[in-house]
């Protein structure tokens, strides 16, 4: 049965500091993997997707990484901003119709 | 392009009533994800359609059901409402199926159960 771990559950860090999140799982045979963001109260926002062929996808100050062997995904801020204070949450998907959550990284960056 | 659109936006319900969300996906989008998020339990999943049917199902008890229309628009709805379905209930479309294609999520409806 896969499983989808992220590590930390929160996380603070000053403005400006450099930051990875983590998300683990325990089955290689993955299709794609997402990264979201999500405001309190709010919708989830698609931030990244890796095909399962790929290893990083960047946009802007984001890199998502993929190690399918080691079962790892990393979220990576560069230079973080309070504006990046949101929760985060990977998902795997795991082809037809079936996707598995994270519990998601709350992150506050202060100013 | 619009995004994903859910109706209403806030709902207060008592027990014992029954209640109805809609979901309008992006344009062209066949895929309809339903999804419910408490602060105790996370993001859990309810169901999926797919032109029509209904694909895969989570675990939850046969009060929660949906329904997708010709224009992949979903509806899905809560009988007998107890205290603990007081959630946000997000929906997400994707052009494929959910474990293939980049999901879109709506902003979310609100439900209050009293």
């Amino acid at each position: 049965k896969q499983e989808v771990t992220q590590i930390p559950a929160a996380l603070s860090v000053p403005e400006g500091e450099n930051l990875v999140l983590n998300c683990s799982f325990t089955d290689s045979a993955i299709y794609n993997l997402q990264w979201f963001r999500q405001d309190p109260g709010k919708g989830l926002t698609s931030l990244l997707l890796i095909q399962s062929s790929q290893r990083e996808q960047t946009s802007g100050r984001l890199n998502a990484s993929l190690d399918k062997s080691s079962g790892r995904s990393t979220l990576y801020i560069a230079a973080s901003q309070p504006g990046d204070s949101a929760t985060y949450l990977c998902a795997l998907g795991a082809g037809g119709f079936k996707t598995i959550f994270g519990a998601g990284t709350r992150l506050f960056v202060k100013a | 392009k619009a995004g994903v659109t859910q109706t209403p936006r806030y709902l207060i319900k008592t027990r014992g009533q029954q209640v109805t969300l809609s979901c309008s996906p992006i344009s062209g989008h066949r895929s309809v994800s339903w999804y419910q998020q408490t602060p105790g339990q996370g993001l859990q999943f309810l169901f999926e359609y797919f032109s029509e049917t209904q694909r895969n199902k989570g675990n939850f008890p046969g009060r929660f059901s949906g329904r997708q229309f010709s224009n992949s628009r979903s509806e899905m709805n809560v009988s007998t409402l107890e205290l603990g379905d007081s959630a946000l209930y997000l929906c997400a479309s994707s052009w494929g199926t959910s474990g293939t294609d980049t999901q879109y999520f709506g902003p979310g409806t609100r439900l209050t159960v009293l």
